[in-house]
């Protein structure tokens, strides 16, 4: 069975840092690309990032180039996002995201998310 | 950047079929996944590559896509469907996932 968990979500503030992590299991973790989406309180899905299988190319929403920084350690089967100078707009449940079994461009299986709020 | 457009809200009856639909620039050239999502719930792909089902979601569930419109049916609607659906394609020109505004499904 797929499984995705989130970790490292929490309260902070304006300018801060926060890493999160997505514990992969079930699948072989190094096969596939994955992807981070988020989703602000009471609004829509947005793509934030992906990486491709061996972490080699990756790939950023506007809103967050330079700021977050994906990657990967295919022998932990862990997907990270650094996330630098946060900004208000930023509060939102993160979702880790396996990409589908039969393509890279979507999302296969989805993890339970974990939420960033930044506040002062 | 490429921009999908999706209706905010459909509403159907138990028993009938609702349609979801998803805008987009010769959205037909592009593929189309559709996700299901209930409140406090992760996301669930329901449809990708337009109208491939994974396993697991019943067939009462199905996809189109042509010309400008990509669409999500749902047949024979059941109270446990009422959920938020959002399409996605991916914008190969930005390398960028793209999704709909999502559209709330209730069912009467």
């Amino acid at each position: 069975e797929v499984q995705l968990v989130e970790s490292g979500g929490g309260l902070v503030q304006p300018g801060g840092s926060l890493r999160l992590s997505c514990a992969a299991s079930g699948f072989t973790f190094s096969s596939y690309w994955m992807h981070w989406v988020r989703q602000a309180p009471g609004k829509g899905l947005v793509w934030v990032s992906r990486i491709n299988s061996d972490g080699s190319s990756t790939s950023y929403a506007d809103s967050v180039k330079g700021r977050f920084t994906i990657s990967r350690d295919n022998a932990k089967n862990t997907l990270y996002l650094q996330m630098n100078s946060l900004r208000a707009e930023d509060t939102a449940v993160y979702y880790c995201a396996r990409a589908g079994a039969g393509g890279s461009y979507y999302v296969g299986y989805w993890g339970q998310g974990t939420l960033v709020t930044v506040s002062s | 950047s490429y921009v999908l457009t999706q209706p905010p809200s459909v509403s159907v009856a138990p028993g009938k079929t609702a349609r979801i639909t998803c805008g987009g620039n010769n959205i037909g050239s592009k593929s189309v996944h559709w996700y299901q999502q209930k409140p406090g719930q992760a996301p669930v792909l329901v449809i990708y590559y337009d109208s491939d089902r994974p396993s697991g979601i019943p067939e009462r569930f199905s996809g189109s896509n042509s010309g400008n419109t990509a669409t999500l049916t749902i047949s024979r609607v059941e109270a446990g469907d009422e959920a938020d659906y959002y399409c996605q394609v991916w914008d190969s020109s930005s390398d960028h996932a793209v999704f709909g505004g999502g559209t709330q499904l209730t069912v009467l």
